[in-house]
């Protein structure tokens, strides 16, 4: 069975980058029929999608995070990783990695999920 | 941008059915999924490809996605499904994935 596990600094100041890795363990990240994503949650508020990658390393942001934010994976290790740069309180957050189905057709959902980790902005 | 719209909260006594509606442009046009998400846990997959239902999910969640609105519908509704519920879906014009904003079901 496909398990998801993140890993990083729960703490992180601001102006700094958050750096936070998913290590997917009961399946291979160099599936052609998967991306993967990364989805964050803030104290209280809804899911945001901030990126995805595919395992050939092509990704996609989403716009409002763009500027800050890569994605990025190592086939070695079968792990991903976030990199969101210039953090403020905004960015305190559950930040969640999941299996990203998607077809062409534009068939897509995140199944299954990491069980996610807390990031606190703060000085 | 792409935006979904879910009512914040929507309630139901047990054995009743619960409707939860997820509007967009042209929703219908897309695929829809929706994800239930418990208390302190991660996201689920209830429904995907508009009306699928993922192995291990109760036979009373069940969707449907036609014109501008997906709703998720669950038959018989029960104290366990008491959570939050979340829409989304894929828009192929910016390559972004969209989630709506989630409505609390509430089980009375």
């Amino acid at each position: 069975q496909l398990q998801l596990r993140e890993s990083g600094p729960g703490l992180v100041k601001p102006s700094e980058t958050l750096s936070l890795t998913c290590t997917v363990s009961g399946g291979s990240i160099s599936s052609s029929d998967y991306s993967w994503g990364w989805i964050r949650q803030p104290p209280g508020k809804g899911l945001e999608w901030i990126g995805s990658i595919y395992y050939r390393g092509s990704t996609y942001y989403n716009p409002s995070l763009k500027s800050r934010v890569t994605v990025s994976v190592d086939t070695s290790k079968n792990q991903y990783s976030l990199k969101v740069r210039s953090v403020t309180a905004a960015d305190t957050a559950v930040y969640y990695c999941a299996r990203q189905h998607s077809s062409t057709s534009g068939n897509n959902w995140f199944d299954p999920w990491g069980q996610g980790t807390l990031v606190t902005v703060s000085s | 941008s792409y935006e979904l719209t879910q009512p914040p909260s929507v309630s139901v006594s047990p054995g009743q059915t619960a409707s939860i509606t997820c509007s967009g442009d042209k929703l219908g046009d897309k695929y829809a999924c929706w994800y239930q998400q418990k208390p302190g846990q991660s996201p689920v997959v209830v429904i995907y490809q508009d009306n699928k239902r993922p192995s291990g999910i109760p036979e009373r969640f069940s969707g449907s996605n036609s014109g501008n609105t997906a709703t998720l519908t669950i038959s018989g509704t029960q104290a366990m499904d008491e959570a939050d519920y979340y829409c989304q879906a894929w828009d192929s014009s910016t390559a972004c994935v969209v989630f709506g904003g989630g409505t609390k079901l509430i089980v009375l």
